[in-house]
C-alpha cells in the first residue's frame, strides 16, 4: 500500500538558519505532492504544490523539491523565524483523483 | 481563509451515545472530506463527498456514516460512539472535479472525547 514517511517527528533549529524537512514515499508514483502547515489547535493550511515533472518550486522563503527517482520531497525554509514554528505535513495524491494521503508531520521549532 | 465552519468545536460524551459533527462551507466547493487526526497517525480519511447525496468511504470508515443533503453541509455521524473514536476531526473542501492541482482547505477541527 502507499506509504508516506516524514522521517523527523521534531526538528529544532536556530533562527536565521535554513530548515529542511523530508518526505519519503513508497509503493506509489504520485502525480503531485503538497505541503501544508498546521498550527496548534488549527486545521492544516496549504503552502505549496509540486508536480511530478517539476524539480523545484519556490514561494517567498519556501522551496520544495521533488525527486521521483529517490521518491522524496524536501521542504526548505530559508532565513527561518520563530513564527515559522509549526507542524508541517506532506501529502500526495492517493488511489483516486478525489483523495490525498497525508504524512504524520514534522514539528518544527525555531529558537531565537 | 476559506469559509469552513465546524461545529461543535469541542464535545465530551459517553460511550454508546450517538454523535453528529457538522461541517458548513460557504465556498460552493464540490468535494468535502472528513478526517480524523491522532498522534502518530497523521490525518486519515474517514469519508468524502463528491456532490449532493454522493459519498464514498475512506481509509477508516468503520463506525462512521455521513450525509450531504446540501452542497454546503456535510455531516459526520458516530452511531454509537466508542472510546477509540476519541480524536480531533477535521473537515476539508476542495474545488474542482479533479483534485490534482487543487489543494484542500480545512476547518479548525472538532475535539471529541468519548468517556
Amino acid at each position: 500500500s502507499q506509504k508516506i514517511e516524514q522521517n523527523s517527528e521534531a526538528l529544532n533549529i536556530q533562527e536565521g538558519k535554513t530548515a529542511t524537512l523530508t518526505c519519503n514515499y513508497t509503493n506509489y508514483s504520485p502525480a503531485y505532492l503538497q505541503w501544508y502547515r498546521q498550527d496548534p489547535g488549527r486545521g492544516p493550511v496549504f503552502l505549496l504544490l509540486i508536480r511530478e515533472n517539476e524539480k523545484e518550486k519556490r514561494k517567498e522563503r519556501l522551496k520544495v523539491t521533488f525527486d521521483t527517482t529517490l521518491k522524496q520531497s524536501l521542504f526548505h525554509i530559508t532565513a527561518s523565524q520563530p513564527a515559522d514554528s509549526a507542524t508541517y505535513l506532506c501529502a500526495l495524491d492517493g488511489s483516486s483523483a478525489s483523495k490525498i494521503i497525508f504524512g504524520s508531520g514534522t514539528r518544527l521549532s525555531i529558537r531565537p | 481563509d476559506a469559509g469552513i465552519t465546524q461545529s461543535p468545536r469541542h464535545k465530551v460524551t459517553e460511550t454508546g451515545t450517538p454523535v453528529t459533527l457538522r461541517c458548513h462551507q460557504t465556498e460552493n466547493h464540490r468535494y468535502m472530506y472528513w478526517y480524523r487526526q491522532d498522534p502518530g497517525h497523521g490525518l486519515r480519511l474517514i469519508h468524502y463527498s463528491y456532490g449532493v447525496k454522493d459519498t464514498d468511504k475512506g481509509e477508516v470508515s468503520d463506525g462512521y456514516s455521513v450525509s450531504r443533503s446540501k452542497t454546503e453541509d456535510f455531516l459526520l455521524t458516530l452511531e454509537s460512539a466508542t472510546s477509540s473514536q476519541t480524536s480531533v476531526y477535521f473537515c476539508a473542501i476542495s474545488e474542482s472535479v479533479q483534485t490534482q492541482n487543487q489543494p484542500q482547505h480545512f476547518g479548525d477541527g472538532t475535539r471529541l472525547s468519548i468517556l
